[in-house]
This record gives C-alpha cells, structure tokens and sequence, in this order.
C-alpha cells in the first residue's frame, strides 16, 4: 500500500459525459501527478500540481483538466468523452516537485474507466 | 521529443539473471528510473540514476551510461513473483518531475 487513494476503482459511463476522478496523496506529499495508462498508448504523463500550483503539463488533452485543492486532495476532470479515454488512470505522489533525491514517485491504485 | 526504448517481452527461468536494457532520446536529461507493475497493480519504484554507474538494491541493480543515453535493470535469483512488467522512464524537465516512461518489458519468470 502507498499511501495514495484513489476513488473510485471502476467507472463505466457513455460518450459524451463528464466524470471527476479522485486522489488524495501521501500524508505530507505535496506533488500530485496524473498518468493516463492505454494499452496502445503505454504510461503517458498528464499534469502535475504542487502545492495547489499547476507544475508541469504533459499531452493533456483540452477536455481534461485536473486541479489540486488546499487539503492537497486532487482531482481530475474529463468531459466530452470518446471510446478511446478508456484507459487506467493512475494518480501518483511525491514529497517535492522534483529535485534532488531518488525521484520517487508513489502511484495509487489507479481508476479503470470503461467509456461505452 | 523523448523516446524511450526497451525489450516489450523477456522470459526466464527461477533463479536465473536477466538484464532488461533501456535507450533513450530526450532534450533534457535528469535520471532514469526503474518502476516494477504487476498485473491490474500500479507501478512501484525500483531505482534511480542520476549518474553514470551502478546502483544495487537487493536482488535488483540498476546502471546508467549518460554518454550512451543506456540503461539497464538486472534482476537476480529471479522468483516467480517477479513475473510483472518493468517500466524504464526519464526525468527530462527540471521544472518539474514528469516522467516519461517506456513502454515496458514484459517479464516472465518461468519454474
């Protein structure tokens, strides 16, 4: 167990509708991370936000977005959604934004999202 | 663009020693680290290079080359329960700790 919670484990829903995706880092992380795991596509990197503060932007798509909230609970938006969002989304977190140490990030158990 | 490139499928036998290697194209560069995921399980970490050179944990040692932009993991006394996919990935932004992963090797890990 990491430490990182995810909610909720499974989500099916249709085209075209909006869902919201939660995390809640390790106690004291203050970097949250979003990682989008498809089978053709592999691991990719979303969006990460320390402290309440967007950090770094990977190939988020404009119909997501994701926010961190001053409790450092996170959330990931996803609206106007295509069979091909289906994928695992994994939101993972660290103590720092990045320097120095082992670069360890810690991955919670991930949201399967099943879009039919 | 980053790229990163690893066998997608290894097998071996219990007890035996395997190497999964990792090459890698980034503008930038700030470490390779190793993550291990099983099946319906989310990524651990494994290790970290942020140098040139070997780093031990365990049964599991990890090595950089940055002149080679190469990497590879290697798992000894391989045990079943190592069946499970390693993922090599890329630090490549130092505004922020994004990785960049591979697309994983499968490794599976015969009696």
């Amino acid at each position: 167990d990491s430490g990182v919670t995810q909610t909720p484990k499974h989500l099916i829903t249709a085209t075209g509708q909006r869902v919201t995706l939660r995390c809640s880092p390790r106690s004291g992380d203050l970097s949250v991370y979003w990682y989008q795991q498809s089978l053709d596509q592999g691991l990719q990197f979303l969006i990460q936000y320390y402290n309440g503060e967007e950090r770094a932007k990977g190939n988020i798509l404009e119909r997501f977005s994701a926010q961190q909230f001053p409790d450092l609970h996170s959330e990931l938006n996803l609206s106007s959604l295509e069979l091909g969002d289906s994928a695992l989304y994994f939101c993972a977190s660290s103590p720092t934004w990045g320097s120095g140490g082992k670069n360890e990030q810690f991955f919670g158990p991930g949201t399967r999202l099943t879009v039919l | 663009g980053q790229s990163l490139e690893q066998p997608s499928e290894v097998t071996a036998v219990e007890g035996a020693i395997v190497q999964i290697n990792c090459t890698y194209q980034t503008s930038g560069f700030y470490g390779l680290s190793w993550y291990q995921q099983h099946d319906g399980g989310a990524p651990t970490f494994l290790s970290y290079n942020a140098l040139d050179g070997l780093e031990e944990t365990g049964r599991f040692s990890s090595f950089l080359s940055r002149s080679d932009s190469y990497g590879y993991l290697l798992l000894q006394e391989l045990q079943m329960k190592d069946s499970a996919s390693y993922f090599c990935a890329v630090r490549d932004n130092n505004a922020g700790n994004m990785l960049t992963f591979g697309g994983g090797t499968r490794l599976m890990v015969k009696p």
